[in-house]
C-alpha cells in the first residue's frame, strides 16, 4: 500500500525555525513535493526533491533520504504569513502507468505565534 | 488562461441531485487531475487525464462519480445522486507532460477548488 505520515499540527514562534517531518512508504518513488495551502486557497508548490540531500530556496529548505523514506521541510525566520497547512506528497509509480499523480499526506497545520 | 480555473466556486445541492464541476487547465498542460479534500483532511486522488483519455480512474469512490475531458482542455466531474458524504472541496490540477524517464519536476498547479455542500 501507500502511506504518507506527517504531524497533524505544529506551533512555532515568529522569527524561529521549524522543521516539519514526513515519512513515506510507496510502491515506487519518482520525487517528493511540498506544497503550502492557506485556508480556503489552492495548494501552491514549495519544493521538489528526487535525489538525496538538501534543496534550499530562500527561507525554505527541503531534505530527502530515499533509503529511510524520509523528508523534512525547514522554515527559517518564521513570519506570521507562514501560518498554513504544509502538504507532503510523493509521486509513486512509473510515469506511464500513473501519469505522475501525487499521493498526499494529511497535511501539517502550522500556527506561527507572535 | 494564466492559471487553473474552476467553477462553480461554491455549490449547495440537495441529496439525490446531480452536480457538474468544471475545470479549465493551464493552456498547454496536457495532464489533468481531480482531487477531493474533506474538512481538515489531505488531498484524495480521484482521476487523472492524459489528453482526453483517463488512464487512471482508481480514486473514483463509486460509480456515481464520472469525469470527462474534451479537446484536451476542459474537464467536467459529474456526481450523480449526491450524498451528504460527497460534501468536500473538489480540486483540479494540471501539469506539463514529462517523459517516461520523469525528467523535470512536473509539479501540479491547482485551481481554487469547488466547494460542494450536500444538504
Amino acid at each position: 500500500g501507500q502511506n504518507i505520515d506527517q504531524p497533524t499540527e505544529m506551533t512555532a514562534t515568529e522569527g524561529a525555525i521549524v522543521q516539519i517531518n514526513c515519512t513515506y512508504q510507496t510502491s515506487g518513488f519518482n520525487g517528493l513535493f511540498w506544497y503550502q495551502q492557506h485556508a480556503g486557497e489552492a495548494p501552491t508548490f514549495l519544493s521538489y526533491n528526487v535525489l538525496d540531500g538538501l534543496e534550499e530556496k530562500g527561507r525554505f529548505s527541503s531534505f530527502l533520504s530515499r533509503s529511510k523514506g524520509y523528508s523534512y521541510l525547514l522554515l527559517k525566520e518564521l513570519q506570521m504569513k507562514d501560518s498554513a497547512s504544509y502538504l507532503c506528497a510523493v509521486r509513486g509509480g512509473l510515469w506511464e502507468n500513473q501519469g505522475g499523480k501525487l499521493i498526499f499526506g494529511q497535511g501539517t497545520e502550522l500556527s506561527v505565534k507572535p | 488562461g494564466a492559471g487553473v480555473s474552476q467553477s462553480p466556486s461554491n455549490k449547495v445541492t440537495e441529496k439525490g441531485k446531480d452536480v457538474e464541476l468544471r475545470c479549465d487547465p493551464i493552456s498547454g498542460h496536457t495532464a489533468l487531475y481531480w482531487y477531493r479534500q474533506s474538512l481538515g483532511q489531505g488531498l484524495e486522488f480521484l482521476i487523472y487525464f492524459q489528453g482526453n483519455s483517463a488512464p487512471d480512474k482508481s480514486g473514483l469512490p463509486s460509480d456515481r462519480f464520472s469525469a470527462e475531458r474534451t479537446g484536451g482542455s476542459v474537464s467536467t466531474l459529474t456526481i450523480q445522486r449526491t450524498q451528504q458524504e460527497d460534501s468536500a472541496v473538489y480540486l483540479c490540477a494540471s501539469s506539463l507532460v514529462l517523459r517516461v524517464t520523469g525528467e523535470g519536476r512536473g509539479e501540479l498547479f491547482f485551481g481554487e477548488g469547488s466547494r460542494l455542500t450536500v444538504l
